[in-house]
């Protein structure tokens, strides 16, 4: 089990938004990090800090975090956008944590 | 570019210890930390502990504690993951990932390529 939720599935249609949300306790004194995996792939940062994408990420990908709830919106999913998406908790002690994953299904 | 080498795959029997290596290149290993995480087949990611390329540091995830030991070599850009009394649910692919800070595990930008470690009897 895990100290951060995630929906197990989420499923959106081609050019739709997609919301992926992962809910922890005082989960906005925390920074959130979120990760895209590919079967047989190691994962890949998608955003960090709650809202920063790293170089090569396409802006469709963007996050936010309030309350006890960090969201991850890909706005005009695509195809490519297919996969595992986990979120990572973080703060200034050295620990972290991970949500269970969410598999994104584009359909 | 950033780069994470990971050794290859292992089978352990359950009770036996695995040492898995993760070659950093292109970067400072003494300017930021090294973590592990373990994805069970199937499942999600589980962070395991953190381990700073600074001052040699730790924090293990309370589950992994007395049973893991990280370690970093600056001399040869390696850390090294130590898991002990291996169980057949420690089946599983790890990763090393860099932290981009020395002092915490904050996240992870680059990730090693993964090592499955199969335990069976």
């Amino acid at each position: 089990s895990s100290d951060l939720t995630q929906p197990p599935s989420v499923s959106v249609s081609p050019g739709q938004t997609a919301t992926i949300t992962c809910s922890g306790d005082k989960l906005r004194n925390k920074y959130v990090s979120w990760y895209q995996q590919k079967p047989g792939q190691s994962p890949v940062l998608v955003m960090f800090h709650d809202t920063k994408r790293p170089s090569g990420i396409p802006a469709r990908f963007s996050g936010s975090n309030s309350g006890n709830t960090a969201t991850l919106t890909i706005s005009g999913t695509q195809a490519m956008d297919e996969a595992d998406y986990h979120c990572q908790a973080w703060d200034s002690s050295t620990a972290s944590m991970f949500g269970g994953g969410t598999k994104l299904t584009v359909l | 570019q950033v780069q994470l080498v990971q050794s290859g795959a292992e089978l352990k029997k359950p009770g036996a210890s695995v040492k898995i290596s993760c070659k950093a290149s292109n970067y400072t290993l003494t300017m930021y930390g090294i973590t592990w995480v373990r994805q069970a087949p199937g499942q999600g990611l589980e962070w395991m502990g953190w381990i700073s390329g600074y001052n040699g540091k730790t924090d293990y995830a309370q589950k992994f504690e007395g049973r893991v030991t990280m370690t970093t070599d600056t001399s040869t850009r390696t850390a090294s993951m130590e898991l002990r009394s291996l169980r057949s649910d420690d089946t599983a692919v790890y990763y090393c990932a860099k932290s981009d800070y020395y002092d915490t595990s904050g996240y992870y930008a680059y990730w090693g390529q993964g090592t499955l470690v199969s335990v069976s009897s």
